[in-house]
């Protein structure tokens, strides 16, 4: 079946402009995940949502970073206020949901703030 | 999450085993072991992962030691397209636990 897609691919702005970037979880995974990575580095976890609950906001870098996830699904991750620091790949991750359930990965956006 | 530690590089020559340590010992008794990959330019890829036994995939086979204090993936014939980042990670079987990633090893599998 179909993986995690994220739209666009790549995204190049300007510093100070918002930005969108969009991921289309595995069909019927309840949990998405988004991770960013910054050129050499690890991942770094940004936000978690699973089914209806509140999101685990934790790993938000600042107050310009938001997400949400429309009926359950489809997610929208966005930027305000783009700095050069934002530069990065950002990661969609979807799981089942069940307890332990490895995260599928999408192929990331890659963001590049000008 | 308990913290791992990988060798940062290693070089395979194709067609052999690759294997790629991991110690974890600190791991405590709910957490799992989980190996990732990363090819350049491509979101993390699911190897495998387990809790005490040995585990064997399509993919790959994980041997944890009895201790439970390190771990070792084998790639049983490395092919090129096998050059990647590798990543172990240590995870409660929680709901929602995000996973930690380390630097990893970058695996060389040269022809």
């Amino acid at each position: 079946g179909a993986g995690v897609s994220q739209s666009p691919s790549n995204k190049v702005t300007e510093k100070g402009k918002d930005v969108e970037l969009r991921c289309d979880p595995i069909s019927g995974h309840t949990a998405l995940y988004w991770y960013r990575q910054s050129l050499g580095q690890g991942l770094e976890f940004l936000i978690y949502f699973q089914g209806n609950s509140a999101p685990d906001k934790s790993g938000l870098p600042s107050d310009r970073f938001s997400a949400e996830r429309t009926g359950g699904s489809v997610s929208t991750l966005t930027i305000q206020r783009t700095q050069q620091e934002d530069s990065a790949v950002y990661l969609c991750a979807s799981s089942p949901g069940l307890a332990g359930g490895e995260q599928y990965f999408g192929p990331g956006t890659r963001l590049t703030v000008t | 999450d308990a913290k791992t530690t990988q060798p940062t590089s290693m070089d395979c020559a194709e067609g052999r085993a690759a294997n790629l340590p991991c110690n974890h010992s600190t791991i405590s008794g709910n957490e799992y072991v989980y190996w990732y990959r990363q090819i350049h330019s491509q979101g993390p890829q699911y190897i495998i992962h387990g809790l005490k036994n040995n585990e064997t995939n399509e993919m790959a086979s994980l041997i944890i030691t009895e201790d439970r204090k390190s771990s070792t993936l084998i790639l049983p014939h490395a092919t090129l397209r096998d050059t990647a980042v590798y990543y172990c990670i240590v995870r409660s079987y929680n709901y929602g636990q995000n996973f930690v990633f380390g630097p990893g090893t970058r695996l060389s599998v040269l022809p």
